[in-house]
């Protein structure tokens, strides 16, 4: 049964400190996405690759997010500084080379608490 | 500004009745419809998606009917069953990229 997987499931921390999410695409696809989720502005784009290249992160703010695909298998999105207005779900997704884009298979989401 | 709009926060429905989700979409450049399923806890699951050259896709229980002159779509849910409930999410894309654009979703309840 493929499934993305998302680490970690929950996330606590204080203002100012670094959080690294990760993401394991499901083998064999070749696009990865990375979204928010929050209240007010429901699910929001940040980034997405495509075999491990970026190929849009306009969604992303750039003085504090990276993302980087550093192999097939791992997707990583950092926030550094952190700040109480990161706090909502992030969800990885993948997508097959063939079919849809817009069919992608999510992760669980890991929840973001910032203090 | 939101592009996809889906205006009811929640519908309760009784078990063995039709679900009619609704959903607008102000971007006449969408050519790409999808409706996403979301349980507590979970990522989003896709559904079922339509194309702008239809008007109309079916799976099973689930209908998807698009209204291209009233920028509409609707989700027919029919025969409703407990184990729909779930938060409905309407995504549309255009252009090149085939990014997502996503409504704020509709909870559903299916009441037994």
């Amino acid at each position: 049964d493929a499934r993305v997987t998302q680490t970690p499931r929950d996330k606590v921390t204080e203002m100012g400190q670094e959080v690294t999410m990760r993401c394991q695409p499901i083998l064999g696809h070749n696009t990865v996405f990375w979204y928010r989720q929050t209240m007010m502005q429901g699910l929001e784009l940040l980034a997405y690759f495509r075999n491990r290249a970026p190929l849009d992160d306009s969604g992303m703010p750039k003085d504090r997010f990276s993302a980087e695909m550093p192999d097939a298998t791992l997707a990583t999105l950092k926030i550094q500084p952190s700040e109480p207005r990161d706090s909502a779900v992030y969800f990885c997704a993948s997508a097959p080379s063939r079919g849809a884009l817009e069919t992608q298979y999510f992760g669980p989401g890991t929840r973001l608490l910032v203090l | 500004d939101q592009q996809v709009k889906q205006n009811s926060p929640s519908l309760s429905v009784q078990e063995g009745r039709i679900s009619i989700l609704n959903c607008d979409y102000t971007n006449s450049m969408f050519d790409y419809f999808l409706w996403y399923k979301k349980y507590p806890a979970e990522g989003p699951t896709f559904l079922i998606s339509i194309s702008s050259i239809k008007d109309k896709n079916e799976d099973g229980r689930f209908t998807v009917f698009l209204n291209k002159s009233a920028k509409h779509l609707s989700l027919h849910i029919v025969p409703s069953q407990p184990g729909d409930s779930a938060v409905y999410f309407c995504a549309a894309s255009a252009g090149n990229n085939r990014k997502l654009i996503w409504g704020l979703g509709t909870s559903l309840a299916v009441n037994p």
